[in-house]
């Protein structure tokens, strides 16, 4: 079973709309918990980056939340642009020194005009 | 610095081929890790390096594959005999050890086995 989970898997919203994105996981402990966003044929970027004593972190029209009771995390999405067009990624990092992530499969964003 | 690069962007090469594809991480950055991508699912540890030791292999890493970091700074990967298998995203990302915030990944090489 994949340690990150993440729904839905894809989604289309209206330009200027909100959305929330969703990710489950079960590493625990972990050391931090990441948002990246990737185009199409591109390297992923990074959004957000929570530890996990934080609940909340913001970046621009990105709001990222973390549960950690219930090993939650969310990506909002404030008045959607078509640049947010993109695969958004639920990264969690490993506790075990090396610094490895566990990746989700991405929620993937379509926004249309 | 202009962050993590990669090379090339784009390769295709017939199946049977050998193919090298390098990574440039963020100067300050004493680890350098590879990932494979392909559509729809999310990266693939396959190795990482700290300064020139390559201290983890993922069993994806098949002898066909191999990776090196020869004097700590950009590192090279190298796929023998490919498959069409081997069709996917190369990601090379850097970090310093313990980054819990500087994990920074380049833009990749599409690699395309005909």
């Amino acid at each position: 079973k994949n340690q990150v989970e993440q729904s839905p898997q894809s989604l289309i919203i209206l330009e200027g709309k909100n959305c929330t994105l969703q990710c489950n996981y079960t590493v625990s402990p972990f050391s931090n918990l990441r948002w990246y966003k990737q185009d199409t044929g591109r390297g992923p970027v990074s959004l957000t980056i929570m530890t996990f004593s934080e609940n909340t972190k913001s970046n621009g029209r990105y709001t990222a939340t973390l549960d950690a009771d219930t090993k939650q995390s969310s990506l909002h999405i404030t008045a959607s642009q078509l640049s947010d067009s993109a695969s958004y990624i639920c990264v969690v990092s490993l506790p075990y020194g090396n610094n490895r992530l566990a990746f989700g499969k991405g929620n993937q964003v379509v926004v249309i005009p | 610095d202009t962050g993590v690069s990669q090379d090339p962007r784009h390769k295709i090469t017939k199946r049977g081929q050998n193919v090298t594809f390098r990574c440039d991480p963020i100067s300050e950055h004493n680890r350098l890790y590879w990932y494979r991508q392909t559509l729809g699912q999310g990266p693939e540890f396959l190795t990482y390096f700290q300064n020139e030791a390559q201290l983890e292999k993922s069993r994806l890493l098949s002898d066909r594959f191999s990776a090196e970091r020869p004097k700590g700074s950009f590192s090279t990967l190298e796929i023998q005999r490919t498959e069409q298998g081997d069709s996917a995203m190369y990601l090379c990302a850097s970090s310093v050890t313990g980054g819990a915030g500087g994990y920074t990944f380049g833009s990749g090489t599409r690699l395309t086995v005909v």
